[in-house]
């Protein structure tokens, strides 16, 4: 069973726009972590926003903010005010196991194609 | 702001041939990480180093990967004989190791197996 899955292959969004990019995880675990990255066509990561498991509040980094349901282990990200330069790919991934011991590896899912338009 | 800087930022290499693809983690991070990235497809993990061994590895990194941080700085990736499937983005990553601290991407290494 795939742990992140991104169901979403291609958004488009108006500039100016909100947008929701969905992402849903599969764990047992109940402490664990949710990390948005963007990757331009360029090629780079960029870290987005962070969401814990125990975090009571949504994440909201900027324009970016995460629409956490933990009971359905969905952590949408919303990125509000959309811009030309959000045109990129979007990667949830999730990190587990952060009560024990833990390294940190971070699992992705295969991504969401955001395109902005004027 | 401290990034993760690798280099090269391009490697072609023959098949067969060993490469050694380099990464400098942020100065005050403990965790390091390998991970590829095939074209048009998602991340994977390779591999991560704390405390100088390997903590975890995944079924990717087989005996013909290494990792080494031969001094306080650098942190490498090495790949003894290339096989033209190792063809991918690799990206190094390094974290503080705090559990809601992000890893911190390098601009990755794209590496063509000829």
């Amino acid at each position: 069973a795939q742990k992140i899955t991104q169901t979403q292959p291609g958004m488009f969004v108006q500039e100016k726009e909100a947008v929701t990019l969905d992402c849903t995880y599969d764990t047992s675990d109940q402490s664990y972590g949710l990390f948005w990255y963007k990757q331009p066509s360029s090629g780079e990561m960029i870290f987005l926003i962070y969401q814990g498991s125990y975090d009571e509040q949504n994440a909201t980094e900027g324009r970016y903010s995460l629409n956490f349901q933990k009971a359905r282990k969905s952590a949408n990200l919303v990125i509000s005010a959309s811009q030309l330069g959000d045109s990129a790919m979007y990667f949830c991934a999730m990190r587990e196991g952060l009560s024990g011991t833990s390294y940190g590896k971070l699992t992705f899912g295969q991504g969401t194609i955001l395109t902005v338009h004027p | 702001e401290p990034e993760v800087t690798q280099t090269p930022s391009h490697q072609v290499t023959q098949m067969g041939q060993e490469v050694i693809l380099r990464c400098v983690p942020i100065s005050n991070h403990l965790y390091f990480y390998w991970y590829r990235q095939i074209l048009g497809q998602k991340v994977e993990f390779l591999v991560s180093f704390y405390n100088n061994e390997i903590s975890e590895k995944s079924e990717i990194f087989d005996d013909q990967f290494s990792v080494e941080r031969p001094d306080g700085s650098n942190f490498t990736l090495k790949i003894r004989s290339t096989k033209l499937e190792d063809s991918a983005m690799y990206f190094c990553a390094s974290s503080e190791g705090q559990p809601n601290q992000p890893q911190h991407f390098g601009d990755g290494t794209r590496l063509s197996i000829l």
